[in-house]
Order: C-alpha cells, then sequence, then structure tokens
C-alpha cells in the first residue's frame, strides 16, 4: 500500500495557460475524489469517480475544468485558461467503498501569476 | 445547505496543556464524521464516527459524536509540539457520492 501520491507537487503557471494534474489512488480503490483547498479553509468537493464513470461534478467545477480516470486507474485534473482565482492546493483522495475512509494525497499546490 | 463549521479557528495552547476541539454540523441524512490531521502533507485520517457516545482513541486523542446535538468533539491530552497542525472535520452525508463536507478547520499551535 504506497498511499495516495500526486504529481506535481508545486505547479507555477502564467494566466491564461493550461495546466494538467495526477492522481494516483491506492491500488484496488474504486473511489476517486478531487477536492480543492484555498488558504484558511477546509477542502471544497470538485468532482467524485467510481471506477471509470465521472459520477458527480460540484457547481465550483468550471466549464474550464475537466477530469478523467481512463481505466479507472489514475485520474488527471486539467484547467484551461487558468485564472489567479484558480490559485489553490488540489487535493485527490481515494476510499474502497461509499462510507470508508478517504485517503488523501499531499496534494498539488497550483500559484496562477 | 449542508454546513460544517469547527471552533476555535485557532488556538494557541503550551505543551502539556489539554485541548478540546469541536465541530458542529447540518446536513441531510448523515453517514459519518471523520477527523483528519494536516500538516504540510496530505490530510492523514484520525476518527471515523458513525455512532452517538462511543468513544474512539488513539493514543493521547479521542473523540466522540453525539447525533442528537449535531456535534463532535477532539480531545488531544499532554498535547506535544508534533500535535501543531490544523485539524478538520469531514461529514459525509446525503448522496451516494460519498463525498466529505468540511469544516474550515482549526489551528492548533503547540508551544514548547
Amino acid at each position: 500500500d504506497t498511499g495516495v501520491s500526486q504529481d506535481p507537487r508545486h505547479k507555477i503557471t502564467k494566466r491564461g495557460q493550461n495546466v494538467t494534474f495526477r492522481c494516483d489512488p491506492i491500488s484496488e480503490h474504486n473511489r476517486l475524489y478531487w477536492y480543492r483547498q484555498t488558504l484558511g479553509q477546509g477542502p471544497e468537493f470538485l468532482t467524485y469517480f467510481q471506477n471509470e464513470a465521472q459520477l458527480e461534478k460540484s457547481r465550483l467545477l468550471s466549464d474550464r475544468f475537466s477530469a478523467e480516470r481512463p481505466k479507472g486507474s489514475f485520474s488527471t485534473l486539467e484547467i484551461q485558461r487558468t485564472e489567479q482565482g484558480d490559485s489553490a492546493m488540489y487535493l485527490c483522495a481515494s476510499s474502497r467503498d461509499r462510507g470508508n475512509i478517504q485517503y488523501f494525497g499531499a496534494g498539488t499546490r497550483l500559484s496562477v501569476l | 445547505e449542508d454546513k460544517v463549521v469547527q471552533s476555535p479557528l485557532s488556538l494557541v495552547v503550551h505543551e502539556g496543556d489539554t485541548v478540546t476541539l469541536n465541530c458542529s454540523y447540518e446536513v441531510t441524512n448523515f453517514r459519518s464524521l471523520l477527523w483528519y490531521k494536516q500538516e504540510k502533507k496530505a490530510p492523514t485520517f484520525l476518527f471515523m464516527l458513525t455512532s452517538s457516545g462511543i468513544e474512539k482513541k488513539s493514543g493521547r486523542l479521542s473523540s466522540i459524536l453525539d447525533k442528537k446535538e449535531l456535534f463532535s468533539i477532539l480531545n488531544i491530552t499532554a498535547t506535544q509540539t508534533g500535535d501543531s497542525a490544523i485539524y478538520l472535520c469531514a461529514v459525509e452525508a446525503g448522496s451516494n457520492t460519498g463525498k466529505l463536507i468540511f469544516g474550515q478547520g482549526t489551528t492548533l499551535q503547540v508551544k514548547p
């Protein structure tokens, strides 16, 4: 059990650029979640996958955001045309099933200049 | 709208003190409440609570849930500098996704 891993740990980009983050969940975990955390706040839910199916998206997730989980393994979160308001920590979590503990990765800290 | 509120937002204590962190919630179809500790890395799991009145303990940390009054507390006894962190409370409720609704977190600083 190697835990949830996220890559990169830090990303600095200029406004208007596209960025992509990767999350590798704990193996055998069916559920994968993306959250966003801004300074001084708790994480906020963005989207959720059960295996390869994206089953829920928060209204926080604008059209510039897209997430995939091909083959139900790793997941990517892409932000197009980044804005300064996108600066945040993006956290990924996985769990075996509903009602089970969600284990978090260390996050990707995005800074949009 | 589902809501989780933590108090206090920040706390400074000295080593050896006992602290109590609070978490209240208003959600639809409560399923579970979880506590996480967040340092400069991944939030790490502490406790999951589903039933009222049953205390969960791990070393110097303990937590209990009151589903009638809709709150939970996290106690830390004999605090150490290594306890300095943000403590997050989260509730799983409502939908089938299992998504967590988090409070703002309590920032604990333990001074030597």
